[in-house]
């Protein structure tokens, strides 16, 4: 079983749409991010959390929040999806004495049309 | 800004072949690099590197890092087609926002 996962796996929508995805982790870490993935632009942070009660902006917040509802979910919401939204998304976990080095889960491509 | 530049950006070679993948790097209170492998989807983790001269090997593969010159290689040897994937460079930084800083990649393409 997937220590991290993601749900939706693929979704399309259209703009002015809330969308939110889902990240579960059984690895039991504190840490969670969330990542955008686009061509030529690599990985960027939109947001992170150390535990449940600690949210922080990462470098491409906005358009985007998030809800840490456990020590083991950590939702992404796009409140009124737009087309350059389309992109994929990563969750990542990681412990507080090894942060850096982060376990990834398996992405959700979303599509905005 | 803190900046992880990769070369190349994309590679093909046959089975059999070593490559060396390059990733240099500009960011403010360095502390580690890793590497990471990217298939289908999600980046799986390779190495940690946090001083220089220190070679890390796991099988075919191995790097090492270089804090004066600020740059990193991964070297693949004796490769196989399963190496196929992108190779991803990130640089943590260690202040007060918790940012990794990701190079867009090598695609290494191994043909038989």
């Amino acid at each position: 079983d997937a220590d991290v996962t993601q749900t939706p796996r693929n979704r399309i929508t259209k703009t002015g749409k809330r969308i939110m995805l889902e990240c579960s982790q059984t690895k039991g870490h504190d840490r969670m991010y969330w990542y955008r993935q686009d061509p030529g632009l690599g990985l960027r942070l939109i947001y992170y959390s150390f535990d449940v009660k600690d949210i922080n902006k990462g470098e491409i917040s906005d358009g985007y929040s998030v809800s840490r509802q456990a020590q083991a979910k950590f939702s992404l919401s796009l409140e009124s999806a737009i087309p350059n939204q389309t992109a994929l998304y990563f969750c990542a976990t990681s412990v507080a004495h090894r942060g850096d080095t982060q376990y990834f889960g398996p992405g959700t491509r979303l599509t905005v049309l | 800004e803190d900046k992880v530049v990769q070369s190349p950006l994309s590679l093909v070679v046959h089975e059999g072949d070593t490559v060396t993948l390059n990733c240099s790097y500009e960011v403010t209170n360095f502390r580690s690099l890793l590497w990471y492998k990217q298939e289908k989807k999600a980046p799986t983790f390779l190495f940690m590197l946090t001083s220089s001269g220190i070679e890390k090997k796991s099988g075919r593969l191995s790097s090492i890092l270089d804090k004066k010159e600020l740059f990193s290689i991964l070297n693949i040897t004796a490769t196989q087609t399963g190496d196929s994937a992108v190779y991803l460079c990130a640089v943590p930084n260690s202040g007060g926002y918790q940012k990794v800083t990701f190079g867009t990649g090598t695609k290494l393409q191994v043909i038989p």
